[in-house]
């Protein structure tokens, strides 16, 4: 199994700043990797697919790059509903996986 | 609008069998390249991917799970069906289905809200 290891775990920020999680794969996964946040007591909601392209719907503020086996996921101006916890997820090979999730949290 | 619903006891008891029904809106699961697959989350845990069945009967599963799970479709009813066989206390977690995106690979795009399966006796 492909395993993604995500960085960091939790993470406090102020509103208005600009924050960078990192995903890493354990091998090489091309582009086939996904952004998801999820809000306590909610499902998740996608945000980015193929490394870089935002799901419908998204504002600009997040940004996500990478391929291989390194990636991140950028927020910048950070508003009161961006706190939540993200999660990244490869969908190159069979089974799906997903990382163990960056809290991000309010300072 | 895509939609997906998932519905299902809310307590099981060891050993039982779960089944779980995603019903959606807004989509065919006849079209070619969809798909709908089955995540959980345990209780303050990092998601997991279960199964998934694509246009085709295409079916993948979980492969430390396999022996437990089987996924079907009912095209005409807009329904997936997952089943879990002998349930354990650690099954405990909120149930997703998802629908697979029109692009290439298994992106999950759109959510249900989830349904909390409790195992306990």
């Amino acid at each position: 199994d492909i395993q993604m290891t995500q960085s960091p775990s939790s993470l406090s920020a102020s509103v208005g700043d600009r924050v960078t999680i990192t995903c890493r794969a354990s091998q090489g996964i091309a582009n086939y990797l996904a952004w998801f946040q999820q809000k306590p007591g909610t499902a998740p909601k996608s945000l980015i697919y193929g490394a870089s392209t935002l799901q419908s719907g998204v504002p600009s503020k997040f940004s996500g790059s990478g391929s291989g086996t390194d990636f991140t996921l950028t927020i910048n101006s950070l508003q009161p509903e961006d706190f939540a916890t993200y999660y990244c997820q490869q969908y190159n090979a069979y089974p799906i996986t997903f990382g163990q999730g960056t809290r991000l949290e309010i300072k | 609008q895509i939609t997906l619903k998932e519905s299902g006891p809310t307590l099981v008891k060891p050993t039982q069998t779960l089944t779980l029904t995603c019903t959606f809106s807004g989509f065919s699961l006849s079209t070619r390249g969809v798909g709908v697959g089955w995540i959980r989350q345990p209780p303050g845990k990092a998601l997991e991917w279960l199964a998934l069945i694509y246009w085709d009967d295409d079916k993948r599963y979980r492969s430390s799970l396999k022996s437990r799970l089987t996924i079907t479709k009912d095209t005409s009813k807009n329904q997936v069906v997952l089943t879990m066989t002998n349930m354990d206390p650690v099954d405990t977690a909120t149930y997703y289905c998802a629908r697979i995106g029109m692009v290439r690979g298994p992106y999950l795009d759109y959510w249900g809200q989830g349904t909390l399966v409790t195992v306990s006796s």
